[in-house]
């Protein structure tokens, strides 16, 4: 079965473009989480979707970050304009948690590098 | 707030040697627990995944126990191969907010031949 997938792997731009980054979760999956990571700060939790509805957002840093989810398989993350300090490896993961015990494992794709310069 | 510690940051082990890793949290009211794995370049892999009411977790050579009254987990890597060389994450998950993990910032483990 496919993992989550994330485009692109890599992406360098200069300072105060728009930046998109994409996801598709695994097919079935009714959660999906965006992270980010960076050497200062580890691994913090964006935001995430319950059935393409975003249910917390509290770690999106700024409001030049927006994420939306249009259906269930696919979900964008995008940083308008973007800053050299947004420069990080950003994670998308799936989770089957509807109905179930909420004891399932998160998923994660293999992630964006993103440079702003 | 819930935080999340992992001594040591790196560890350097000879192949055959059992690993131990271990994982602290502050508040005891979490929904479970998991490990993962990270190698370079590469997103995380789950490993095990500890509800809240067991005791330990077991999979081939990994074994991971949690103590929630003492906020500790541990995972034990017997007889380590140089392919278990990687960085290795604990998370929590909080009885109160589903989805949400709190991560460790791992321990970086490295098998030598």
């Amino acid at each position: 079965d496919a993992g989550v997938i994330q485009s692109p792997r890599h992406e360098v731009t200069e300072m105060g473009q728009e930046v998109t980054l994409r996801c598709k979760p695994i097919s079935g999956h009714d959660y999906l989480f965006w992270y980010r990571q960076t050497m200062m700060r580890g691994l913090e939790l964006l935001i995430y979707f319950n059935n393409n509805v975003p249910i917390d957002d509290s770690g999106m840093p700024e409001d030049r970050f927006s994420a939306k989810m249009p259906n269930a398989s696919f979900s964008t993350l995008k940083i308008q304009p973007s800053e050299p300090r947004d420069s990080a490896v950003y994670f998308c993961a799936s989770t089957l948690g509807g109905g179930g015990t909420g004891n399932q494992p998160q998923h994660f794709g293999d992630g964006t590098r993103l440079s702003i310069l | 707030k819930q935080e999340v510690t992992q001594i040591p940051a790196a560890l350097s082990v000879p192949e055959g040697e059992n690993l131990v890793l271990n994982c602290s949290f502050t508040d005891s009211a979490i929904y479970n627990l998991q490990w993962f794995r990270q190698d370079p370049g590469k997103g995380l892999t789950s490993l095990l995944l500890i509800q809240s009411s067991q005791r330990e977790q077991t999979s081939g050579r990994l074994n991971a126990s949690l103590d929630k009254s003492s906020g500790r987990s541990t995972l034990y890597i017997a007889a380590s191969q140089p392919g278990d060389s990687a960085t290795y994450l604990c998370a929590v998950r909080r009885s109160d907010s589903w989805g949400k993990l709190q991560f460790g910032a791992g321990t970086q483990v490295v098998v030598t031949p």
